[in-house]
């Protein structure tokens, strides 16, 4: 069935470094994929996505590009910042049956990213 | 403001009793949905519900269960036979099932003492 791996964390950076946050995924069909972010004792709020091959998906200085010869939507950032520390989820939608019903979405298992001042 | 909400914030329970947690969204959305979260294992799906007065099981329905009764509410149901209930639980919506657009509560976070 469909998937979703990303690079397991957590990841700790200096602010104003360079992140990038791996994401892979398995799907029949043509998926949408997403970038969803965690903020301590909150709930997911969507980032960003991309709903094609070749995509750039960008919000907040943050990153992704659906590639489909590499099935790979890596979230990357030039510049982070303490406030950027979070869970980040990558997940993808409609590539096919899941649960009998496109639409629904498959996370990744989440990587945790913390910024030091 | 439109929005999702969830309560309680915190939950206790003891171990044989069923638990309700509140989800009420005023998007008008037709699509909601309710996920279990794990320290590294991401979100797994419990149930969805496309419309009112239908819901589907998800990956791990077993020891929950839902009612939509009103297009506003979708509350879950932990009951006694969940093995291990402890966990983060969120609440979804979004426009239609085919809009994978979706907009999160805050949470409940569920503590089996």
């Amino acid at each position: 069935g469909d998937s979703v791996t990303q690079m397991e964390g957590p990841v700790t950076l200096s602010e104003e470094a360079f992140l990038t946050i791996n994401c892979t995924y398995t799907a029949t069909g043509y998926p949408s994929l997403f970038w969803y972010v965690q903020y301590p004792g909150e709930g997911l709020q969507l980032l960003l996505k991309a709903t094609k091959a070749d995509d750039k998906g960008s919000n907040k200085g943050f990153e992704a590009t659906y590639r489909k010869e590499t099935t790979s939507f890596h979230l990357e950032k030039g510049s982070v910042q303490v406030s950027d520390s979070a869970v980040y989820f990558c997940a993808l939608s409609g590539g096919g049956n899941y649960g009998g019903s496109q639409g629904n979405l498959i996370f990744g298992k989440g990587t945790k990213l913390s910024v030091k001042p | 403001d439109g929005g999702i909400t969830q309560s309680p914030k915190y939950l206790f329970r003891k171990e044989g009793q069923n638990v309700t947690l509140s989800c009420e969204q005023n998007l008008n959305h037709d699509a909601m949905y309710w996920y279990r979260q794990d320290p590294g294992q991401g979100l797994r799906l419990i149930y969805y519900s496309q419309i009112v007065n239908d819901f589907q099981k998800g990956d791990i329905a077993e020891g929950y269960s839902v009612s939509r009764e009103k297009k506003e509410s979708f509350p879950l149901t932990v009951t006694s036979a969940q093995k291990n209930p402890t966990a983060f639980y969120l609440c979804a919506s979004s426009i239609g099932l085919g809009q994978p657009k979706q907009f999160f509560g805050p949470g409940t976070r569920l503590t089996v003492l």
